[in-house]
This record gives C-alpha cells, structure tokens and sequence, in this order.
C-alpha cells in the first residue's frame, strides 16, 4: 500500500459545481497534510494545510480531515475552468519530508 | 524576490556529464528541501536541509547525487556522471522552519534532459 493514495481521475465536473478530491494515507503519515495544485509544466502551489480532525474552510476551499478514517478531502465550491488542474495530497509524517500522493487530474467544464 | 528562485529552468545535457542545479530560497527559510518529478511519476524527496545540515539524505537515489547548503541559504544539487533516468523535473522548496506543521514552498524548478 501507498503511504498516500489518490484517485488519479480525471475528474470532471461543470462549472459552477463542487468538486470533491479525496486522498487517504496509511499510518506512517499522520501528522500534517497539505493540499497543492499543479497547472501543467508549473511548480505545485499550496492551497491548504490541515492538521486536525474537521473542516477548514478557505474561500471556495474546504480541507476535510478524519484521522480515525484516515483520509483527507478538497471541496471546492462553484468550480471553475481556471480550477482545471492536478491536485496533490501530501502528508508529513512528522518528520521533515512531504510524501506526496500522484496526484488527481481535475477538469472543470464550461 | 518573493518566491522560492532555482536556475538554470531548463538544462539539456549530454549522458556522462555532471550538472550543477541552484536553489535561492524565500528570506528567512530556515528549511529547504530537494524533490523530483518524474513524468508520469509523483514527486519523490531526495534531501533536506536546516540551516547548513542535511539530516535527512535518505532519497538520494544514488552517490552520484549530492547537495550541500552554505550561509543558510542557498543550495546545488549536484549530479555526476549524469544517466538517462535522471532526467527529470527537480523542484526545490523551503519552509519557515523544518518543524512538521510547516506548509513548503516550491520554485518553479529545473527541467534536466539527459540525451
């Protein structure tokens, strides 16, 4: 098993729609866990970081965490063309280093 | 600048050569960290430093890899007798501190192609 899985998608949904990215992780990574997006040919760029159980909320974005599931989710609300992209999990496993999962290729459709 | 800085962006290179890759991370970072991306592949760590140490080299994928800090900030990675797997895109990243609830930055990293 993967320390982090994600769905590699892709996920499309319509404009103005709620995507829902998913991820989970095994019990090596259970600390922190941040969420990135990465346009193609770009470096990832970091959208939230959640480290406890719940919601956080961020503009369009919401980080769902549940420890005891082990899983951690992305809601983005009335999604966008510009939103089309690949959507990283990663989890840090209370070291140092991000172990990161393949990532989830989203396409938002006008 | 503002962001996490690396060059050359792309560097295009005969198999057996040796490649130098520069990292300037964002002011005030204690941290900085090494990844690669491979096509198709997720990003994999390679090596992390705090301050001018690198406690963690354990994604190193060979001794031809090495990387070194100097003044706390910037880092070369550096990859001798360079192979065909090794291309790939190496991205750096720097965080506030090395302590785990601390979000990485990530440079726009450099594209390195192996011929």
């Amino acid at each position: 098993q993967k320390e982090v899985e994600q769905n590699s998608g892709p996920l499309s949904v319509p404009e103005g729609a709620i995507a829902s990215l998913n991820c989970t992780y095994s019990d090596r990574v259970s600390q922190s866990f941040f969420w990135y997006r990465q346009y193609s040919g770009k470096s990832p760029e970091l959208i939230m970081s959640i480290y406890s159980n719940g919601d956080k909320e961020d503009g369009r974005f919401t980080a769902q965490l549940n420890k005891a599931s082990q899983y951690v989710s992305l809601l983005i609300r009335d999604s966008q063309p510009s939103d089309s992209a690949t959507y990283l999990c990663a989890a840090n496993d209370g070291g140092n280093k991000l172990v990161f999962g393949a990532g989830t290729i989203l396409r938002v459709k006008s | 600048g503002a962001g996490v800085s690396q060059s050359p962006s792309n560097k295009v290179t005969e198999k057996g050569k040796d490649v130098e890759l520069r990292c300037d991370p964002i002011s005030g970072h204690t941290a900085l960290y090494w990844y690669r991306q491979s096509l198709g592949q997720g990003l994999e760590f390679l090596i992390y430093f705090q301050g001018n140490s690198a406690p963690d080299k354990s994604g190193l994928p060979s001794d031809r890899f090495s990387a070194e800090r100097t003044g706390g900030s910037v880092s070369t990675l550096t990859i001798q007798r360079t192979q065909q797997e090794d291309s790939a895109v190496y991205l750096c990243a720097s965080s506030f501190s090395d302590r785990a609830n601390q979000p990485q930055h990530f440079g726009d990293g450099t594209r390195l192609s192996i011929l």
